[in-house]
């Protein structure tokens, strides 16, 4: 079965800075995703990457898939308090098959 | 937009009463799944269903666990004893063929 590794569990930055979280798969991934997640609440869908050497960003957030399509990155510029959250990174299995998520990245910014 | 919606938001039960968490996936797609996230823990899958069939589930979905689309737009899974161990935020989704789409989730607390 296909395992998610997410680096690291957790992030604490002062607001400005740059980051990034890493999200590693035991297989190539046909798809994967990126959530983020208050505490308790659902899932905000960020984007989804399917082609090796994609990237693809949104507002502050880049995300990026390896050619190998085994590993994502995702980086926030100039980080804000209102990216705090978990980070959550899903692989989709392809063919219809269900996600796998990893662990979660769980991500402070202070002011 | 097209979304997935679920219904209730929050569900309070007292422990051993059946429970429907309801979800109306997006209107053609075909491809539906359940996934469970207790508090601070991993999002897991539980089942997934097309042509009107289980056609993958997870250990966790046991025979306390049903899934049913009764009618052309709802999809729905029934707890049948409730047990505290199955609170959780309970997220639908449905898939077209590249991408799959989660609703707000139900939390579900068990007392």
């Amino acid at each position: 079965s296909q395992e998610l590794e997410q680096s690291p569990q957790s992030l604490i930055v002062q607001e400005g800075k740059n980051l990034t979280i890493n999200c590693t798969s035991s297989k190539t991934l046909y798809g994967l995703y990126w959530y983020k997640q208050k505490y308790g609440e659902g899932l905000i869908f960020l984007m989804m990457l399917q082609k090796g050497g994609e990237e693809k960003s949104h507002e502050k957030i880049t995300a990026k898939l390896d050619e190998k399509k085994q590993q994502s990155s995702l980086h926030i510029t100039a980080s804000q308090p209102s990216h705090a959250g978990i980070y959550l990174c899903g692989a989709d299995g392809g063919g219809y098959q269900k996600v796998t998520f990893g662990t979660g990245t769980k991500l402070q910014v202070i002011p | 937009e097209p979304e997935v919606t679920q219904t209730p938001s929050h569900q309070v039960t007292q422990m051993g009463q059946e429970v429907i968490l309801r979800c109306v996936p997006i209107s053609n797609h075909l491809y539906f799944y359940w996934y469970r996230q207790i508090l601070g823990q991993k999002v897991e899958f539980l089942v997934s269903f097309y042509n009107n069939e289980i056609s993958e589930k997870s250990e966790i979905f046991d025979d306390q666990f049903s899934v049913e689309r009764p009618d052309g737009s709802n999809f729905t899974l029934k707890i049948r004893s409730t047990k505290l161990e199955d609170s959780a935020m309970y997220f639908c989704a449905s898939r077209e063929a590249a991408t799959q789409y989660f609703g707000p989730g139900t939390r579900l607390t068990v007392l």
